[in-house]
């Protein structure tokens, strides 16, 4: 079966502090994969996506990078964290078909810069 | 690029009563998708549109697309407590890699 898994669930970090999230995707090759950010209380914003390994696209100018270094994994990243980048992040997956896209969303990871 | 906006953004109402809540969109979608997030939770897939004048149901929520006048509808009937969550309608425009995603409605029901 396919399935999206993201981590770490939660996790608290110091202002210029680097981060790393780490989203992966079972039972499916070469899959479009997105990273998302909600704000609290917000709507959901489209930060990077990828169709493929190296492939980047950068939606929003800021201190967050992205990478793929294999197929099914996707990464998150800042060399220093702001106190901006608290919110909860989405990793996606998305399956095109004539009968609508289907996008699976990871269990989510809160981050709290502090 | 496409735009997505969401009236209301917070909605409460009782139980029992009906409402709706509406998707705007800013450019061709041929597609327009339909999530709920209880807190803290991840997003749950309700409704999938693909063309105009599509209207789909489940339960107590009901789905439509016009894509004429770029709106889509989220009809709520006879809205009980489980039912409480945010509501986001998404679009993918002219380009099927990414979805957009609007501001979303938190619908609180209470007794």
């Amino acid at each position: 079966s396919q399935t999206i898994h993201q981590w770490p669930a939660t996790l608290v970090q110091p202002v210029g502090s680097p981060l790393s999230l780490e989203c992966t995707v079972e039972g499916t090759s070469n899959p479009n994969l997105y990273w998302y950010r909600q704000a609290a209380g917000r709507g959901l914003q489209l930060l990077f996506y990828s169709v493929g390994i190296g492939q980047i696209s950068s939606e929003v100018p800021q201190n967050l990078s992205a990478s793929r270094p294999q197929d099914r994994q996707f990464i998150l990243s800042s060399k220093k964290l702001l106190l901006s980048d608290s919110g909860f992040y989405l990793c996606a997956w998305v399956t095109l078909g004539t009968g609508g896209n289907t996008i699976y969303f990871g269990e989510g990871s809160w981050l709290t810069v502090v | 690029e496409l735009k997505v906006e969401q009236n209301p953004l917070f909605l409460s109402m009782q139980e029992g009563k009906n409402y709706t809540i509406y998707c705007n969109y800013s450019t061709t979608s041929d597609r327009l998708y339909w999530y709920r997030q209880d807190p803290g939770k991840s997003l749950e897939s309700l409704f999938v549109l693909l063309s105009n004048g599509a209207v789909k149901q489940e339960g107590r929520l009901m789905a439509s697309l016009d894509t004429k006048a770029r709106l889509s509808t989220l009809h709520i009937t006879a809205a009980v407590h489980d039912l409480s969550a945010t509501y986001f309608c998404a679009g993918d425009g002219d380009n099927t890699d990414k979805l957009i995603f609007g501001t979303g409605t938190r619908l609180q029901v209470f007794p």
